[in-house]
């Protein structure tokens, strides 16, 4: 198992583009979630997939963005319409539900928006 | 959410033991107490968790004070490698399914 995978590492587009970021869980893990982390700041939690299901969003979670997980395996953050301050790094994390307490993160996906 | 307070930063010198506090005076009764740690350029990775008694495992103690308002994160004998940013977080048992996590304390160990 080589732990939680996301893609790209890093994205550089310009204001007002469309991103779609991918996850990829620990493969047993069939919770899913999404955070956000700015610079000098925590992570702030987005959205967390319980298999297929969306079961809870942040209200950090602007119409703008879309998070799916069509499947119950690998999961896409999309951003439309990007502004700069989507700048920041956007980390995946996947636990058992029964483990909440241990999530395991991925390497995130920094995205710069010019 | 229950917030949590920890310092800015911390020192230690390597191989000596290293107690990072966290104050959380306003925790209920169903409250965990996670700790996190995030080294440079990765995401954050579990170092322990509680409830109301003291806990040990491979990486680190966690000592939870009796009216559970403060705890302490104590790494046994720091090493470079344990020079990261450590968060302190709480999670409601009962409905809390994600972390909010604060501004943690960053860790420098000096050789």
């Amino acid at each position: 198992d080589t732990g939680v995978s996301q893609d790209p590492r890093h994205k550089i587009t310009k204001r007002g583009q469309n991103v779609t970021f991918r996850c990829d869980p620990i493969s047993e893990h069939n919770r899913l979630y999404w955070y956000r982390q700015t610079l000098g700041q925590g992570p702030e939690f987005l959205t967390y997939f319980q298999n297929e299901a969306q079961l809870e969003k942040s209200r950090l979670l602007s119409d703008r963005f879309s998070a799916e997980r069509p499947k119950g395996s690998f999961s896409t953050l999309e951003i439309q319409r990007t502004e700069q301050g989507d700048s920041a790094m956007y980390l995946c994390a996947s636990s058992f539900p029964t483990t909440v307490h241990e999530q395991y993160f991925g390497p995130g996906t920094r995205l710069t928006v010019t | 959410d229950a917030k949590t307070t920890q310092p800015n930063s911390m020192e230690s010198n390597e191989e000596e033991p290293v107690h990072l506090p966290c104050n959380h005076s306003t925790i209920s009764g169903t409250d965990y107490i996670h700790w996190y740690r995030q080294l440079p350029s990765q995401g954050p990775e579990y170092v322990i968790h509680g409830l109301t008694s003291n806990v040990n495992n491979r990486m680190a103690s966690l000592a939870i004070a009796e009216d559970r308002k403060s705890s302490t994160l104590i790494l046994h004998r720091a090493t470079l490698r344990d020079a990261a940013v450590y968060y302190c977080i709480l999670r409601d048992g009962g409905t809390g399914n994600q972390f909010y996590f604060g501004t943690g304390t960053s860790l420098t160990v000096i050789p």
